[in-house]
C-alpha cells in the first residue's frame, strides 16, 4: 500500500527559484491537504482541496499556489522561494471532510538559501 | 481561535511504565480529536480518532479519552516499550472549519 506519496523528499533552492512539490494518494480520498511543520510552530495548513476541482486557502497560504490535478494528485508550487519557506512539507488526505482519519505522506524537506 | 496545548513538551520514562500524555484545547466546538505519532524524519501516523460524541477509543496498549466540555484529552500508554519512543501530537477538527489544529507535541523517550 503506497498511501500518500510525496516527491521530492529533499530539495535545496536558491532564493527566487520556483519549484513544485508533488503529492499523490491511492486511497480514493476526496480531501487533500498541504501542511508545513516548523520547530516551535507545529503543523500549519497551507492549502486544502475538499474535492476534485476545488481548492481553498488555509492558515499560511502566502507565497504558495496549489493545483488539484485530478482526484489522486495535489501539487504545491512555490513561485519565488524565500528563506522563510524553509520547512518540512507534508501532504495528507482523508476520505471526506470531517470526522475521518487523516493519512500523511513522509514529508518533503525544503531548504531555501 | 482554537489553540491546542500539549504538556509536557518532553517526557522520559523507564521501560514498562504506564504513562499519560495530555492535550487541551480552548474551543469545545470540535468534530473530533486525533492522536498521531511522528518518528524522526517521518510523517505522522494516526493512532486514534475520537468523535465528539465519544468518550474514549482503544487500540492495543493505547487508550485515548475525550472530555469535550473541559477541553481535554489524554493518551494512556500501557507498559511502555522503547519502540514507543516518538513525538505524539494531538489535533482537533474544528467545527465549521476545514482544518485540523495541531498541538506542538510531546516527545516521549522510553529507556530500556
Amino acid at each position: 500500500n503506497a498511501g500518500v506519496t510525496q516527491t521530492p523528499k529533499f530539495q535545496v533552492l536558491k532564493t527566487g527559484q520556483s519549484m513544485t512539490l508533488q503529492c499523490a494518494q491511492d486511497m480514493n480520498h476526496n480531501s487533500m491537504y498541504w501542511y508545513r511543520q516548523d520547530p516551535g510552530m507545529g503543523l500549519r495548513l497551507i492549502y486544502y482541496s475538499a474535492s476534485e476541482g476545488t481548492t481553498d486557502k488555509g492558515e499560511v497560504p502566502n507565497g504558495y499556489n496549489v493545483s488539484r490535478l485530478n482526484k489522486r494528485e495535489f501539487s504545491l508550487r512555490l513561485e519565488s522561494a524565500a528563506p522563510s519557506q524553509t520547512s518540512v512539507y507534508f501532504c495528507a488526505s482523508t476520505l471526506e471532510r470531517f470526522g475521518n482519519t487523516i493519512y500523511f505522506g513522509e514529508g518533503s524537506w525544503l531548504t531555501v538559501v | 481561535k482554537q489553540e491546542v496545548t500539549q504538556i509536557p513538551a518532553a517526557l522520559s520514562v523507564p521501560e514498562g511504565e504506564n504513562l499519560v500524555l495530555n492535550c487541551s484545547f480552548t474551543d469545545s466546538a470540535i468534530y473530533n480529536l486525533q492522536w498521531f505519532r511522528q518518528d524522526p524524519g517521518k510523517g505522522l501516523t494516526s493512532l486514534l480518532l475520537i468523535q465528539s460524541s465519544q468518550r474514549e477509543q482503544t487500540s492495543g496498549r493505547l487508550n485515548a479519552s475525550l472530555d469535550k466540555s473541559s477541553g481535554r484529552s489524554t493518551l494512556y500508554i500501557a507498559a511502555s516499550q522503547p519502540g514507543d519512543s516518538a513525538t505524539y501530537l494531538c489535533a482537533v477538527e474544528q467545527g465549521g472549519s476545514e482544518k485540523l489544529v495541531f498541538g506542538k507535541g510531546t516527545k516521549l523517550t522510553v529507556n530500556p
